[in-house]
C-alpha cells in the first residue's frame, strides 16, 4: 500500500519569502508529526496532531511555523518570513494512534532558504 | 531535557565484519526504543522496535538489544554487507503514541 508522501520533493525560496509543505499520511493513520533534520543531526520534534487538533505543538521553533490538518487527514506545515536557519528537511510521520505502533516517515521536502 | 546519544558518529569496516552500534538516553523511564535506518537524500526506515519491557529484538541480520535501568541499547549487525551503508538512527518515546527524541545518528560504511 502507498507509504507517507510529501510535497514538494525540495523547495528552494528566498528569505523573507512564505512557504507550504504537504504531507498526506499513511490512509487511517489518525496520528501524524512534523520534525526537522537539520545537516548531521537527528529529526526534531515540531508538532503532533490526533486527529485535527495539535495535541502538542511544543517543538515549534516560533511563530512563524504553524501547521494545520483540518479534515484529519493531509497536513501542512507552513513557515511564514523564512530566514536561512529554516533551511532544513522536513520529515512528516504517520501512526494509527495505537500505544505500541511504529511511526511510518515519509521522504521528507529539502527546504533551502536562499 | 531528555538526550539520546550515539556513538560512535561514523564508522567505517570492511564487508562481513561483525559490528555494534551504541545509543545511551538520559531519562531511562521509556516508553520504547526504536532503530532507524536513513539513506542518503531518504526518509527513515523503521528497522527494530523494542518495547520497555522487552530486552532484545531481532529481525535478520539485526538483534537490538535494550537496558533502560542503565540508558543503553547496541544494535549489532552481523556480516555486514555494502548494501548496510546508511545512517543508523536511535530514538526514544516517554510514553504511547509521543514525539520520538532522536540521537544525531551513525553514518556506516561497509566497504567491498
Amino acid at each position: 500500500g502507498a507509504g507517507v508522501s510529501q510535497t514538494p520533493s525540495n523547495k528552494v525560496t528566498e528569505k523573507g519569502k512564505y512557504v507550504e509543505l504537504r504531507c498526506d499520511p499513511i490512509s487511517g493513520h489518525t496520528a501524524l508529526y512534523w520534525y526537522r533534520q537539520s545537516l548531521g543531526q537527528g529529526p526534531e520534534f515540531l508538532i503532533y496532531f490526533q486527529g485535527t487538533g495539535a495535541a502538542d505543538d511544543s517543538g515549534l521553533p516560533n511563530d512563524r511555523f504553524f501547521a494545520v490538518r483540518p479534515e484529519g487527514s493531509v497536513s501542512t506545515l507552513k513557515i511564514q518570513r523564512t530566514e536561512r536557519g529554516d533551511s532544513a528537511v522536513y520529515l512528516c510521520a504517520s501512526s494509527t494512534g495505537g500505544r505500541r505502533e511504529t511511526q511510518y516517515f515519509g521522504p521528507g521536502t529539502r527546504l533551502l532558504v536562499l | 531535557k531528555q538526550e539520546v546519544t550515539q556513538i560512535p558518529a561514523a564508522l567505517s569496516v570492511p564487508e562481513g565484519e561483525n559490528l555494534v552500534l551504541n545509543c545511551s538516553f538520559t531519562d531511562s523511564a521509556i516508553y520504547n526504543l526504536q532503530w532507524f535506518r536513513q539513506d542518503p537524500g531518504k526518509g527513515l526506515t523503521s528497522l527494530l522496535l523494542i518495547q520497555s519491557s522487552q530486552r532484545e529484538q531481532t529481525s535478520g541480520r539485526l538483534n537490538a538489544s535494550l537496558d533502560k535501568s542503565s540508558g543503553r541499547s547496541t544494535l549489532y549487525i552481523a556480516a555486514s554487507q555494502p548494501g548496510d551503508s546508511a545512517t543508523y538512527l536511535c530514538a526514544v518515546s516517554y510514553s504511547g503514541n509521543t514525539p520520538l527524541v532522536f540521537g544525531k545518528g551513525t553514518r556506516l560504511s561497509v566497504i567491498a
